[in-house]
């Protein structure tokens, strides 16, 4: 079956350090890999997105790359702020006619501290 | 635009009642998805509709659960029966299409605790 796996947090950093958070992947047939980030208070928001090896997925400072040959869609920031605090998902969705709902992680709660 | 948006946003039952949780899709938008989480974990997938048609229900994690969008639009979750495992936050996303590579948009949710 499908499965993702992401980095255990709780995250705590201080503003403007680099951030990662780890996440990796099991998915019968080829996957599109999303991020989504939960802010205090509010619902589920794609972050960004890759649908093929390789492709690299960005938005508001933040990247991650699709790399088939690790299986792996890691989230990084190069300096982070104290509005970035929030749960992050990692999660994936597989082509299959019929269905192609999101798998995903735990979640990892990143707080930035000024 | 308008996004997707749940009703009511929190729900308090008691064991055994049965509760209905609504779900307004974006329009136009093909897909509708219905997810659970439970606390301090990630979204764990219920059911998914292509427009009226159920395609699966698979997630669904008893024959108390129901769900239904009869007109391919707005979308109910019924939990009969309520019991205490149940509370959780219910998720609804709509996507524009049927494909996997497109983004699902996800509505604020309905908090259920169940006393």
């Amino acid at each position: 079956g499908n499965s993702v796996t992401q980095m255990e947090g709780p995250v705590t950093l201080s503003e403007e350090a680099f951030l990662t958070i780890n996440c990796t992947y099991t998915a019968t047939g080829y996957p599109s890999l999303f991020w989504y980030v939960q802010y205090p208070g509010e619902g589920l928001q794609l972050l960004l997105k890759a649908t093929k090896a390789d492709d690299k997925g960005s938005n508001k400072g933040f990247e991650a790359t699709y790399r088939k040959e690790t299986t792996s869609f890691h989230l990084e920031k190069g300096s982070v702020q104290v509005s970035d605090s929030a749960v992050y998902f990692c999660a994936l969705s597989v082509s299959n006619f019929g269905n192609e709902k999101l798998t995903f992680g735990t979640g990892t709660r990143l707080t930035i501290i000024p | 635009g308008a996004g997707v948006s749940q009703s009511p946003r929190y729900k308090v039952a008691k064991r055994g009642q049965d509760v209905a949780l609504r779900c307004d899709p974006i329009s136009g938008h093909v897909s509708l998805f219905w997810y659970q989480q439970a606390l301090g974990q990630g979204p764990e997938f219920l059911t998914y509709f292509q427009n009226e048609a159920q395609l699966d229900k698979s997630g669904l994690p008893s024959d108390r659960f129901f769900a239904e969008r009869p007109e391919g639009s707005v979308s109910t979750l019924k939990i009969q029966r309520t019991q205490q495992e149940d509370s959780a936050v219910y998720l609804c996303a709509s996507r524009p299409t049927g494909l996997a590579t497109d983004t699902q948009y996800f509505g604020p949710g309905t908090r259920l605790t169940v006393l």
